[in-house]
């Protein structure tokens, strides 16, 4: 069975400063990778996704992420954040039989 | 906007009651799927639906069901209601069934089970 383990529950950071948030997935088998942004009150929205090809991954706002297969991770990063993407993110796995997982989500929360 | 609704967005109910969410996929889409979002359990992934046939099943309870219509609606069904079953309750959609396939997904339905 897939799992997914997002190490960090919360994430401070100042304004224009990088950022990582971390993600690690167990899987026996070939998997895809996303990583969705929410916004209070809001839905889910999907920032990058990883399905095959070139390991690093650009997404939407700036955000990239690198899959690692040896290390079973897909780690989020931005080089310089804003106020506005202070959010919770999700780092999720698709895996056999179409079924999805996600962690347990990552708190950002940028300071000016 | 995702061009996903569900309705209501906000529902109160007692325990060992049924209710109903509804979703309305995007135009066009074929697949919908319905999680669950809670402070103990997280982000769940309850089922999927492609078409109208059931493609995907996570950790879906007994007492929940859902359907897709020929309309592409879907409907999440919960019955005999406990405390543990308040979240929010989340649909996406997707064109097709491949995990390639964006998911969108609609402003969700609050439960609250009294």
């Amino acid at each position: 069975a897939q799992s997914v383990t997002q190490l960090d529950s919360q994430v401070p950071v100042f304004e224009e400063a990088p950022v990582e948030l971390r993600c690690n997935y167990s899987s026996s088998v070939s998997v895809y990778l996303f990583w969705y942004v929410q916004y209070p009150n809001q839905g889910l929205q999907l920032l990058l996704k990883y399905l095959s090809g070139s390991t690093l991954v650009k997404g939407i706002n700036g955000f990239e992420a690198e899959f690692n297969k040896s290390q079973t991770s897909f780690h989020l990063r931005k080089p310089s954040v804003h106020i506005s993407d202070t959010a919770e993110y999700f780092c999720a796995v698709m895996g056999d039989f179409n079924k999805f997982y996600f962690g347990s989500g990552t708190k950002l929360n940028v300071k000016p | 906007d995702s061009g996903v609704t569900q309705t209501p967005k906000h529902l109160i109910t007692a325990t060992g009651q049924r209710v109903t969410l509804r979703c309305s996929p995007r135009s066009g889409d074929l697949s919908v799927y319905w999680y669950q979002q809670s402070l103990d359990q997280g982000l769940q992934f309850l089922i999927q639906y492609y078409n109208g046939e059931e493609r995907a099943k996570g950790n879906i309870l007994e007492r929940f069901s859902a359907q897709q219509f020929p309309d592409l609606h879907s409907e999440l069904n919960l019955s005999s209601l406990e405390l543990g079953d308040s979240a929010l309750y989340f649909c996406a959609s997707s064109v097709g069934t491949s995990g390639g396939n964006e998911q969108f997904f609609g402003p969700g339905t609050r439960l609250t089970v009294l």
